[in-house]
C-alpha cells in the first residue's frame, strides 16, 4: 500500500484532456517536489515532469503538472493513442525514503 | 548518447544474495546521483537506495539491513547487493541516474532486469 495514493485507472478518448491525481501528506508532498514517469509497456518509466511542474527537454508541453498543499495531479491534453501508459507519482518523504505512488493505468479509448 | 546496462543472475533460491551491475557507457558516474528502484511483476516502483558523489548512501527504511549499495568511479560502474533474498524480492531491478543536487528523481533508466527468487 502506497502513501502517495493514486486512482488505479483513467479514460479518455483522443484529443479529450484527462488528469490524474496524487495526494500524500504533509511529509513528503506537502514539504517537497512532486515528479511524474510514464512507463510505457514492457519499457523502462520515464521522467515526465519534475520539480511539480517542469517538463524535461523533449516532453510535450501537453503534459501539465500542478501541486497545492499535499495533492498534486498531471494533466494530459490532447490525449493520443501513445499516451497509454502507466503514470507514477514520485516525492521524497521527510521519513528519509523515496516514494512512488501505486500507479495509474490511462486507457485511451 | 549515455546509456545504462545491467547485468546479473536473474535466477537466485531463497536466502542467496542478489547481486547486480550497472555500466554506465557513453558518460561517467560523477558527479551524480544514483539509485537502485525495483518493481515486483505487475505492481508499482519501490525506491531501494541512492548513492552520491562522495559515496554516502541512503536505503529505503524496509530494505536497509539487506541492501549494500557501492560505486567505482574509476570504472564507472555501480553495484547492488541485496542479501538473505525470498520470494518478495522477486522484481525488475533498474538502475537510475539522478541529478547533480540532492533532489530525488531519475532522468535516464537502465532497461530493467528480471530477477526471480524461487526455490
Amino acid at each position: 500500500q502506497s502513501v502517495l495514493t493514486q486512482p488505479p485507472s483513467a479514460s479518455g478518448t483522443p484529443g479529450q484532456r484527462v488528469t490524474i491525481s496524487c495526494s500524500g501528506s504533509s511529509s513528503n508532498i506537502g514539504t517537497n517536489y512532486v515528479y511524474w514517469y510514464q512507463q510505457l509497456p514492457g519499457t523502462a518509466p520515464k521522467l515526465l515532469i519534475y520539480k511539480n511542474n517542469q517538463r524535461p527537454s523533449g516532453v510535450p508541453d501537453r503534459f501539465s503538472g500542478f501541486k497545492s498543499g499535499t495533492s498534486a495531479s498531471l494533466a494530459i491534453s490532447g490525449l493520443r493513442s501513445e499516451d497509454e501508459a502507466d503514470y507514477y507519482c514520485a516525492a521524497w518523504d521527510d521519513s528519509l525514503r523515496g516514494m512512488f505512488g501505486g500507479g495509474t493505468k490511462l486507457t485511451v479509448l | 548518447q549515455v546509456q545504462l546496462q545491467q547485468w546479473g543472475a536473474g535466477l537466485l533460491k531463497p536466502s542467496e544474495t542478489l547481486s547486480l551491475t550497472c555500466a554506465v557507457n557513453g558518460g561517467s558516474l560523477s558527479p551524480y546521483y544514483w539509485n537502485w528502484i525495483r518493481q515486483p511483476p505487475g505492481r508499482g516502483l519501490v525506491w531501494i537506495g541512492q548513492i552520491n558523489q562522495r559515496g554516502g548512501t541512503y536505503y529505503n527504511p524496509s530494505l536497509n539491513s539487506r541492501v549494500t549499495i557501492s560505486a567505482d568511479t574509476s570504472k564507472n560502474l555501480l553495484s547492488l547487493n541485496l542479501t538473505s533474498v525470498t520470494a518478495a524480492d522477486t522484481a525488475v531491478y533498474y538502475c537510475a541516474r539522478g541529478p547533480v543536487t540532492p533532489e530525488w528523481y531519475f532522468d535516464l533508466w537502465g532497461r530493467g532486469i528480471l530477477v526471480t527468487v524461487s526455490s
